[in-house]
């Protein structure tokens, strides 16, 4: 079956610290991995991609991602959080050159950042 | 921005009565999609289309409608609403692989 599993809920990282959110997902075709952030009260916003090369991705606001096939994982990293990223996080997975196939999405991950 | 917007934005409405939430783009995207957001679920699909009267069923299908009759539109039908219902509505596009999403519609059910 095909899904997306973010392990951890809720997360709570001082500002300054850095910050790693889990990402595994079991797709059959070869995918393409997506990361999105909802502000609260906000619609979905795209932070990174990885669609082929260079495994590791740089995305908005400074978050980076590295795809690991062989532990078919996707997790995002910030090296130092601020108050304003405090939000969910979404992952999600598509099927490589496919246009039109709906995402996947993880259940979120909710950061809070405290002082 | 993908020019997206969706209508209303936010719904409280009655056990048992019709809703149709409207999503409109302004790019001509072909492939449209209806998302419902709960807590502990994430996002999971409801409805796609991939044309002009072309549309398919999703996850969590059961209970709601869509129609597309227009390029830039994509509505979605509640027949007779229910508590169970009560959600974020979300709506995307497609532009080649990446989604872009709306902002989201809050239905409430009483």
């Amino acid at each position: 079956a095909q899904s997306v599993t973010q392990p951890d809920i809720h997360i709570t990282v001082s500002e300054g610290a850095s910050l790693e959110l889990r990402c595994n997902y079991s797709y059959g075709a070869t995918p393409y991995l997506f990361w999105y952030v909802q502000s609260p009260g906000q619609g979905l916003q795209l932070l990174l991609k990885y669609f082929s090369g260079d495994t590791l991705v740089q995305g908005i606001k400074g978050f980076e991602a590295e795809f690991k096939r062989s532990q078919s994982s996707f997790n995002l990293r910030k090296p130092s959080v601020h108050w304003s990223d405090a939000a969910e996080y979404f992952c999600a997975v598509g099927p490589a050159n496919q246009a039109g196939t709906a995402l996947i999405f993880g259940k979120g991950t909710t950061l809070s950042v405290s002082s | 921005d993908a020019g997206i917007t969706q209508s209303p934005r936010h719904k409280v409405t009655e056990t048992g009565t019709p809703v149709t939430l409207r999503c409109h783009q302004t790019e001509n995207h072909r492939y449209m999609y209806w998302y419902r957001q709960d807590p502990g679920h994430g996002l999971r699909l409801i409805h796609y289309s991939y044309g002009v009267k072309d549309t398919d069923k999703g996850e969590v299908s059961d209970g709601y409608s869509v129609s597309r009759s227009k390029t830039e539109d994509f509505l979605l039908t509640l027949e007779s609403a229910t508590s169970s219902q009560t959600s974020v509505y979300f709506c995307a596009i497609s532009e080649g692989v990446e989604k872009f999403f709306g902002p989201g519609t809050r239905l409430t059910v009483l």
